[in-house]
């Protein structure tokens, strides 16, 4: 059994540009949410995808956004880039939608300059 | 809305030491509790975790009991090793917030030889 796999592990970006970040989630697992987590502080739920469907936001602008394949992975984007999106980006699965808990990545480190 | 408070870190123990790390929560449904832990450099693990009031979860030593009417589920090991040197994360997620998982701020522990 595969867990979450997350690619790439780092990046660095300019002020402005674009990302896409990715994730194969854990094998028969239909949910997936993505986190940011700044450093030194807890992860902050960005939002969850359940059978390609977004079922869940949290306080992220438009310019975060999602998609989830037939696959179940999914991917991250994040438009106009700030300096402050600089974080590790975290993926995690699940399934029946997490209520028994997420298997994470070990995350995309981002950072914006 | 939901929220989870920890006890501020850093915590350093000498090896063998009891170790407890506090957790209380605020939910308007009935949460699952989680206890998360990250290495350096890493993603999060799922430590353990309890779906119901009076459940314990336990693994690798490390113990918590969901607590309804102190609503707390407080991390316990008895006597802690220097390969438990992490950073410990709180988590509570429910039907209300699509099973998204709530994080705390994370505890550092260290444990010396």
């Amino acid at each position: 059994e595969t867990g979450v796999t997350q690619s790439p592990t780092h990046l660095i970006k300019t002020r402005g540009q674009q990302v896409t970040l990715r994730c194969s989630s854990q094998s028969g697992h239909n949910t997936v949410s993505w986190y940011q987590q700044a450093l030194g502080q807890g992860p902050q739920f960005i939002f969850q995808y359940y059978r390609e469907e977004e079922n869940g936001r949290g306080n992220f602008p438009p310019r975060f956004s999602g998609l989830q394949f037939p696959n179940y992975s999914s991917e991250l984007n994040v438009n106009a880039l700030e300096l402050d999106d600089s974080a590790l980006y975290l993926c995690a699965s699940s399934g029946g939608q997490g209520h028994y808990g997420y298997t994470f990545g070990s995350g995309t480190r981002l950072t914006v300059v | 809305g939901n929220s989870v408070t920890q006890m501020e870190g850093p915590v350093t123990l000498s090896e063998e030491a009891f170790l407890t790390i506090n957790c209380t929560y605020t939910a308007t449904g009935y949460p699952s509790l989680f206890w998360y832990v990250q290495y350096p450099g890493e993603g999060l693990q799922l430590l353990l975790k309890a779906t119901k009031a009076d459940d314990k979860g336990s693994n690798k030593g490390f113990e918590a009991t969901y607590r309804k009417e102190t609503t707390s589920f407080h991390l316990e090991k008895g006597s802690v090793q220097v390969s438990d040197s992490a950073v410990y994360f709180c988590a509570l997620s429910d039907l209300n917030s699509g099973y998204a998982l709530n994080f705390g701020k994370g505890t550092s522990l260290l444990v010396t030889p």
